[in-house]
């Protein structure tokens, strides 16, 4: 069966440092694996989606995942953190299955 | 493109009453998907329409939830009676249908924060 596992319910980081949040899954399948974002009181939006074409994926906003199969993780980064950057981040999967939604990681930024 | 349109954004009720949600998809999408999302969770699926047909209801709650698409575009989401533990975000999402061997995005819309007093 899908399922994904986030490992951080909250992040913070300095504004201007390395975002990294952290997602492991586990499928029977080889799996499609999405993150997006929720701002407060907005819909979630799509940052990226691993289509199985390259390991490594870039979205918007300068968020980069990298797809790796021997450690069945899927990480979120961002090489240097902006205050809008603030909001909760789930990871994402489907395999043969609807989407199935990590738990959501909250990333506060300080200025 | 105009995005999934849902209301009411908020709602307050109490127990035992009934209370309806409406979706708007995006046009041309053909997929439409309902999701509860309850304080400090991840969405959760509880019911899937491609057109009209219902593709997956596994996790919908039939003895007070219930939802409908007849015409394959808006969709409504009813729960009755509620309990307290129906106090959630409820989303609606569209998309394309799925291809094969290519993962669908879903669209989502802002949600409607229900509170059961």
């Amino acid at each position: 069966a899908q399922s994904v596992t986030q490992l951080d319910s909250h992040v913070s980081v300095s504004e201007g440092t390395p975002v990294l949040l952290r997602c492991n899954y586990s499928s029977s399948y080889s799996p499609s694996l999405f993150w997006y974002v929720q701002h407060p009181n907005k819909g979630l939006q799509l940052l990226l989606k691993y289509t199985s074409a390259a390991t490594l994926v870039k979205g918007i906003n300068g968020f980069e995942a990298e797809f790796k199969k021997s450690e069945t993780s899927f990480h979120l980064t961002k090489p240097s953190a902006h205050m809008s950057d603030a909001a909760e981040y789930f990871c994402v999967g489907s395999g043969n299955t609807p989407l199935v939604f990590g738990k959501g990681t909250r990333l506060s930024v300080i200025a | 493109e105009a995005g999934v349109a849902q209301s009411p954004r908020y709602k307050i009720i109490e127990k035992r009453q009934s209370v309806a949600f409406w979706c708007n998809p995006i046009s041309g999408h053909a997929t439409l998907y309902w999701y509860q999302q309850i304080l400090g969770q991840g969405p959760k699926l509880l019911i899937q329409f491609q057109n009209n047909g219902v593709v997956d209801d596994s996790q919908l709650p039939k003895d007070r939830f219930s939802a409908e698409r007849l015409k394959g575009v808006d969709s409504t989401l009813k729960i009755q009676p509620a309990k307290l533990e129906d106090s959630a975000v409820y989303l609606c999402a569209s998309s394309l249908p799925a291809l094969a061997g290519s993962p669908y995005e879903q669209y989502f819309g802002p949600g409607t924060r229900l509170t059961v007093t």
